[in-house]
C-alpha cells in the first residue's frame, strides 16, 4: 500500500472551511484514497472515499489531483465537534485493510 | 442499527495474566479486522478474517497474540501471558467485501 504524507497539525477558526491536504505521490492505479477521523476515546469514523473524480457527501468533499498524487479534503463549515485526528489512507482495492499514518491533529477554535 | 461493538470497554490485567477481547460486528458483514493504537500513534493492523477464514495475520506481534471466528461472526482477540508493552486500545472493525471500514469504540487495555 502507497504511503501518504501529512501535516501533524492545522487550525482552523469555527465556521470557515478546514482543508487537509495529503500527499499520496507512490500512489497506484488501483488504489483509493480514503479518509477516517478519530475523536477522543472512540473509534475511527469513516469520512469519504474516492478513486480519481471528486466526491461530495454530507460530512465533507474529497479533491484528488488529476495526477492523483495529492488530495484535499474539505470540511466546509467547521465546527468545535469537527475537533479530531484526520486520517488519509490509500488502500488497495483487493485488500481490505487499511495502514493508518500519525493524521493530522485538526483544532477547531471558537 | 447497531455499529460495530466491543467489550469490554475497559480492562486492566496484571502482567503474566491472560485476557480476551470481544469484538461483536455489523450483522452481514463478512470482513472483520483487529487493529492495536498505543497512546498517541495511530491504529496499527493486527489480524484480518473473511467469515471464519483468518487471511492475514502479519501484523500480530508475537505468538502470544492470537484471534478467532469461529462462525464468522463475533471475535475473540487473546493475549496470553500480558506483558506492559500490550497496554493500548484494541480496535475492531467490519465492513462488507471492500466497502468502508466501520470500526467499535475498542478496548483499553491496561496491565500493571
Amino acid at each position: 500500500d502507497a504511503k501518504t504524507t501529512q501535516p501533524p497539525s492545522m487550525d482552523c477558526a469555527e465556521g470557515r472551511a478546514a482543508n487537509l491536504p495529503c500527499n499520496h505521490s507512490t500512489i497506484s492505479g488501483n488504489e483509493y484514497v480514503y479518509w477516517y477521523r478519530q475523536i477522543h476515546s472512540q473509534g475511527p469514523q469513516y469520512i469519504i472515499h474516492g478513486l480519481k473524480n471528486n466526491e461530495t457527501n454530507e460530512m465533507a468533499s474529497l479533491i484528488i489531483t488529476e495526477d492523483r498524487k495529492s488530495s484535499t479534503l474539505i470540511l466546509p463549515h467547521a465546527t468545535l465537534r469537527d475537533t479530531a485526528v484526520y486520517y488519509c489512507i490509500v488502500r488497495a482495492s483487493n485488500t481490505g485493510k487499511l495502514i493508518f499514518g500519525q493524521g493530522t491533529t485538526l483544532q477547531v477554535k471558537p | 442499527g447497531a455499529g460495530v461493538s466491543q467489550s469490554p470497554r475497559y480492562k486492566v490485567a496484571k502482567r503474566g495474566q491472560d485476557v480476551a477481547l470481544r469484538c461483536d460486528p455489523i450483522s452481514g458483514h463478512v470482513s472483520l479486522f483487529w487493529y492495536q493504537q498505543a497512546l498517541g500513534q495511530g491504529p496499527e493492523f493486527l489480524t484480518y478474517f473473511q467469515n471464519e477464514a483468518q487471511l492475514d495475520k502479519s501484523g500480530l506481534p508475537s505468538d502470544r497474540f492470537f484471534a478467532e471466528r469461529p462462525e464468522g461472526s463475533v471475535s475473540t482477540l487473546k493475549i496470553q501471558r500480558t506483558q506492559q508493552e500490550d497496554s493500548a486500545v484494541y480496535l475492531c472493525a467490519s465492513s462488507f467485501s471492500n466497502s468502508p471500514l466501520h470500526f467499535g469504540n475498542g478496548t483499553r487495555l491496561t496491565v500493571t
